[in-house]
């Protein structure tokens, strides 16, 4: 079955950075790549996803970029604010059902 | 968009005993899923509640633990049964409304087993 590896498992960044989150996933049927922040507490929120079709999507300050050769993807957060300090989280859908990654929590310092 | 009404938020149970958890959408999908996710952990999908029809299983979760139902397509129900301390956890339930789109979740159930 699909397996998705996500690194780093944490992450501190200066307010205004940038922070990069990678994932790997292992089944070439996957065409669907969500990403997921969750603050303490709250149930995941899907921040930006990519269809297989497309290599590239942007929206504001959130980036994901797909590589289906080398199957893997990542997220681009452009200058971070302390409101992104979360846990994220990146899936993937091979037949009908997300399989998430580990997650990582992103510590933005004022 | 999908509304998710999932209870309870949280409760506190004696092992041994079994707990209902509710899932209530606001609209009709065709996809419910539910899901574990232990302190600090990721989401690990337990199984795919299918409408008219027994749920999947995801490998290391059996029906006779997590029996599921799914009477209609707004509805779904995840009972823990016979619970023990590591059943301790946070458990989701989430939608979809259509095949690669996006997954909608429940506020979480927070359970912890004494």
């Amino acid at each position: 079955g699909e397996n998705v590896e996500q690194h780093p498992s944490t992450l501190s960044v200066q307010e205004g950075d940038s922070a990069v989150i990678k994932c790997t996933y292992s089944d070439s049927a996957s065409n669907y790549f969500p990403w997921y922040k969750q603050e303490l507490g709250k149930r995941p929120q899907l921040i930006i996803d990519i269809r297989s079709n497309v290599g590239e999507k942007k929206d504001q300050r959130i980036a994901v970029t797909l590589n289906k050769t080398a199957k893997h993807f990542s997220l681009h957060i452009t200058e971070t604010q302390p409101e992104d300090s979360a846990v994220y989280f990146c899936a993937a859908r091979p037949t009908g059902k997300l399989i998430f990654g580990q997650g990582t929590t992103l510590q933005v310092k004022p | 968009s999908a509304v998710i009404s999932q209870k309870p938020s949280r409760d506190i149970c004696q092992r041994g005993t079994s707990l209902t958890i509710q899932c209530q959408v606001d609209s009709q999908v065709t996809m419910m899923f539910w899901y574990r996710q232990q302190p600090g952990q990721s989401l690990t999908l337990i199984a795919t509640a299918n409408q008219g029809s027994e749920a999947t299983y995801e490998s290391g979760f059996v029906i006779d633990k997590f029996p599921i139902s799914r009477p209609n397509l707004t509805f779904s129900t995840l009972t823990v049964s016979n619970m023990s301390p590591e059943d301790s956890s946070i458990y989701l339930c989430s939608v979809e409304k259509g095949g690669n789109t996006e997954a909608f979740f429940g506020q979480g159930t927070r359970l912890t087993v004494v």
